[in-house]
């Protein structure tokens, strides 16, 4: 298995644009997780899927931002209109069951 | 807010000694996990401990949880220039979610 597939590595984008972040959990993993690690406040929960559906979006900061889970093999997440202070890495992860979890090899975003 | 706290929030060790990191945290769990991040990389999972568990090893690592203390430790033996890297405990409640500590920075130097 490839692992945890994020898209694009690294997004430079301009204040006002749209930005959208792929990721392909493993398969056979039922709950995806969207993370966001900054310097100043570590890794945040933005939201989780299981089974496809989102259970707990509280972590997502404000209505700026989206997540979707269409199938089992793909998610988004995405932010509109994005914002300096949105920079920042964000992981995709995946789980099955009481193990844990497989995280992707991340998105760095910057604003400017 | 962050459910997990590492101590130290880094650490220097000579090539061959053992690194200790610790964890505290607040609310009852079902179960801890320690996790490494290379830099610029994402999170790998290193081991998991259940609430009813005390110890757990795997290789080079032992993991040691105290429920009544709330907190955990992660023990590397004989560590190797390769073990430099931020060194997370992560702990799950009731639901899925997993909430992370602020890492601890290990440096290994050879």
């Amino acid at each position: 298995d490839a692992g945890v597939i994020q898209s694009p590595r690294h997004e430079v984008t301009e204040m006002g644009q749209e930005v959208t972040l792929r990721c392909k959990p493993i398969s056979g993993h039922n709950s995806l997780f969207w993370y966001r690690q900054t310097m100043m406040r570590g890794l945040e929960l933005l939201i989780y899927f299981n089974n496809n559906v989102p259970i707990d979006d509280s972590g997502m900061p404000e209505d700026r931002f989206s997540a979707k889970m269409p199938n089992a093999s793909f998610s988004t997440l995405k932010i509109q209109p994005s914002e300096p202070r949105d920079s920042a890495v964000y992981f995709c992860a995946s789980s099955w069951g009481e193990v844990g979890y497989t995280f992707g090899s991340g998105t760095r975003l910057t604003v400017v | 807010s962050q459910q997990g706290e590492e101590d130290p929030q880094a650490l220097s060790i000579q090539e061959g000694e053992n690194a200790t990191m610790n964890c505290s945290y607040k609310t009852s769990i079902n179960n801890l996990q320690w996790y490494r991040q290379n830099s610029g990389r994402g999170l790998v999972h290193l081991i998991l401990i259940r609430s009813n568990e005390r110890e757990k090893h795997s290789g080079r690592l032992r993991v040691t949880l105290d429920t009544s203390k709330k907190s955990s430790s992660l023990l590397i033996t004989a560590s190797r220039a390769a073990d430099t890297a931020s060194y997370f405990c992560a702990t799950a409640q009731r639901e899925r979610q997993l909430t992370f500590g602020s890492g601890t920075q290990l440096t290994v130097l050879p």
